[in-house]
């Protein structure tokens, strides 16, 4: 079946660098989500984008924090810079559209470990 | 500001008989839609099951069913006939119907272990 795929699936970096998280959403598919779930925690929504836009954001999504799809290519999520906190795994979601009874399809999440 | 309680941390069961784990939800919206997630050893993350708020009949999915009670606020899972490979982090989560931006809340997850 379809798939939203994550690129790295992990990631080290030195706090205070910058981080691109890579997501290739299912090609059809128009709203993108990114997720943060610290280890033994549930998944936190941070962003949604939808059209070139950010739709709904969080309180984790922090400042330093953004999104973009460039010309219908990777669904990015940058940090710049990171902290300790930011370590985590985010998780990329997908879905065909707004419609409320959708189920996003979830990528296997890139592990970031911020040292 | 929607919430989503699952009080259950972890549940070990026999393989071939059946488990039921427990979700609530707060929400002020009178429309919702309310989801089943696991999540795999690899950290797969995999829809189960959904329910929508303005059905009383309760959803079913191959082995997998809800118990969906709405004056308590309160979305079952079910999954009958375990087996090994149901073994897993389960999700219940959270949609309300007025949401802009389609956010899904969860809640903090059950582990199920089935065994032997």
């Amino acid at each position: 079946g379809p798939k939203v795929l994550q690129i790295p699936s992990h990631q080290i970096i030195d706090m205070g660098q910058m981080v691109t998280l890579n997501c290739d959403p299912v090609s059809n598919h128009l709203y993108f989500y990114w997720y943060k779930q610290i280890l033994g925690q549930q998944m936190e929504f941070l962003v949604n984008f939808y059209n070139g836009k950010v739709m709904e954001k969080s309180k984790l999504f922090k400042d330093q924090f953004s999104v973009e799809r460039p010309d219908g290519s990777y669904f990015t999520l940058k940090i710049q810079p990171t902290a300790l906190e930011d370590s985590a795994v985010y998780f990329c979601a997908s879905s065909l559209d707004r419609g409320h009874n959708q189920a996003p399809l979830f990528g296997e999440g890139t592990r970031l470990s911020v040292l | 500001a929607q919430k989503v309680t699952q009080t259950q941390t972890s549940i070990s069961v026999v393989e071939k008989t059946t488990v039921t784990m427990d979700c609530v939800y707060e929400t002020r919206d009178s429309s919702y839609f309310l989801f089943w997630y696991k999540q795999t050893a690899s950290g797969e993350i995999v829809f189960l099951i959904r329910q929508d708020s303005y059905k009383k009949e309760n959803a079913t999915v191959g082995h997998y069913s809800l118990n969906f009670q709405k004056p308590k606020s309160s979305i079952g899972l079910i999954i009958t006939a375990t087996q090994i490979e149901d073994s897993a982090v389960y999700f219940c989560a959270m949609r309300e119907g007025n949401s802009a931006g389609n956010k899904l809340t969860f809640g903090i997850g059950t582990r199920v272990l089935v065994r032997p």
